[in-house]
């Protein structure tokens, strides 16, 4: 069965403590992995696409690598501004262009 | 480009009542997809459509259903409700006709309270 797991659930840094998330993926013939960030009561905010093991993307304080098997999201000298859940997502096998499966997600919180 | 938009932002129903929520999405853009997001469950699929078509479905009730129109807006409705259907309902938008995997655009949801 297809799944995404990410870990840890919640992190709390301090400003400046850099980190990584992690997103663990099974899924057959990766077409895509997505990282979203969710702040309360919104919906989410895509971030980056990676597409092959390898892939780097950067933007600003936040960097996504993709390997085989996960995804990581790395946060340098995050900012409190940074607080938010972060989602990483992959299509099903099989799976049609509008369709993602989501994992749980990691509530990030950044204190001053 | 106007992003992705929800109508109503809040609802709140009382079981067995039935709900319709809309979406409008990103101009271009042809397919429209539906989520559902709790506490417990997170995001989960729910459908997707192109073109007027379902083209994809989630594992999820006859209950829930939907449709698109020429336009590419997309309406999502729910039948005789039940506490558990309360939820953060998102829709995305993609352009729909890529060869590899889109990037799909989240509205801001729409947060139904079932009482």
């Amino acid at each position: 069965e297809d799944q995404v797991t990410q870990s840890p659930e919640a992190l709390r840094l301090q400003e400046g403590e850099s980190s990584s998330l992690n997103c663990s993926y099974t899924v057959s013939g990766l077409r895509g992995l997505f990282w979203y960030r969710q702040d309360p009561g919104k919906g989410p905010e895509f971030l980056f696409t990676l597409y092959s093991a390898g892939e780097e993307k950067e933007k600003e304080r936040l960097k996504a690598t993709l390997t085989k098997k996960e995804s990581f999201l790395h946060i340098t000298a995050p900012k409190p501004e940074d607080s938010a859940t972060y989602l990483c997502a992959v299509p099903p096998y099989g799976g049609s262009q509008g369709n993602l499966i989501f994992g749980k997600g990691t509530k990030l919180s950044v204190k001053p | 480009k106007a992003g992705v938009t929800q109508t109503p932002r809040y609802l709140i129903k009382t079981r067995g009542q039935q709900v319709t929520l809309s979406c409008s999405p990103i101009s271009g853009h042809r397919s429209v997809s539906w989520y559902q997001q709790t506490p417990g469950q997170g995001l989960q699929f729910l459908f997707e459509y192109f073109s007027e078509t379902q083209r994809n479905k989630g594992n999820f009730p006859g209950r829930f259903s939907g449709r698109q129109f020429s336009n590419s807006r997309s309406e999502m409705n729910v039948s005789t409700l039940e506490l558990g259907d309360s939820a953060l309902y998102l829709c995305a938008s993609s352009p729909g006709q890529g060869t590899v995997q889109e990037t799909q655009y989240f509205g801001p949801g729409t947060r139904l309270l079932v009482l």
